[in-house]
């Protein structure tokens, strides 16, 4: 079965650090391109980061130079490092399995998301 | 505020047809793909239309998407209650260097 599950999520202070963890089953995560998506309350869905199959890394504006999306071949694993959290960033995370080894075509597999709070 | 734009509503009674819009610029789906996305609340989100009008396995035909120029559409027939949800459109946008999702549009069956 093929599936996502997203964890590391919790509540951080601004300024603070957390690290977003997404394992995959079913596929090989370095085979596709892999992303982050996010919701804040009440808002819509935005676009976060990419990982293409060559590592080639993509960061929505807000958090370039923030956040840093990587990959552990051999656990096949996804990550998010996220740093100098502001409380904007406040959303549910969503991991996805793009469908192209290449950044950005569809997202056809997706975890069930992970609540990121940021305040103090 | 998103580059493709989206009515933030929509509504249809059992068995109408709707159909939900996406306008954007030739900066994206002008000269990208198209794809659309249904999110019920609490659910993860769920690929209906990829490539401008390509339904994945297991998405009813009742569900079609076109692309025409700088806008496309979602179009939903024999809507039934279970397709009470949040709909998004996304392309790359080329001159942004991002992938973008419009604001979405909350479906409501009447």
């Amino acid at each position: 079965e093929v599936y996502l599950l997203e964890s590391g999520g919790g509540l951080v202070q601004p300024g603070g650090s957390q690290r977003l963890s997404c394992v995959a089953s079913g596929f090989t995560v370095s085979n596709y391109a892999m992303s982050w998506v996010r919701q804040a309350p009440g808002k819509g869905l935005e676009w976060v980061s990419t990982i293409s199959g060559a590592s080639y890394t993509y960061y929505t504006d807000s958090v370039r130079g923030r956040f840093t999306v990587s990959r552990d071949n051999s656990k096949n694993t996804l990550y998010l490092q996220m740093n100098s959290l502001r409380a904007e960033d406040t959303a549910i995370y969503y991991c996805a399995k793009d469908t192209n080894i290449k950044c950005c075509y569809a997202m056809d597999v997706w975890g069930q998301g992970t609540t990121v709070t940021v305040s103090s | 505020q998103s580059v493709l734009t989206q009515p933030p509503s929509a509504s249809g009674t059992p068995g109408q047809r709707v159909t939900i819009s996406c306008s954007g610029s030739s900066c994206n789906i002008g000269g990208n793909l198209v794809f659309w996305y249904q999110h019920l609340p609490g659910a993860a989100p769920r690929l209906l239309i990829y490539n401008n009008d390509q339904r994945p396995s297991g998405v009813p035909d009742r569900f079609s998407g076109s692309k025409s120029g700088t806008s496309a559409s979602l179009a939903i027939s024999g809507l039934r209650s279970e397709d009470e949800a949040d709909y998004y459109c996304v392309a790359w946008d080329d001159c942004l260097k991002g992938r973008m999702f419009g604001g979405g549009t909350k479906l409501t069956v009447l």
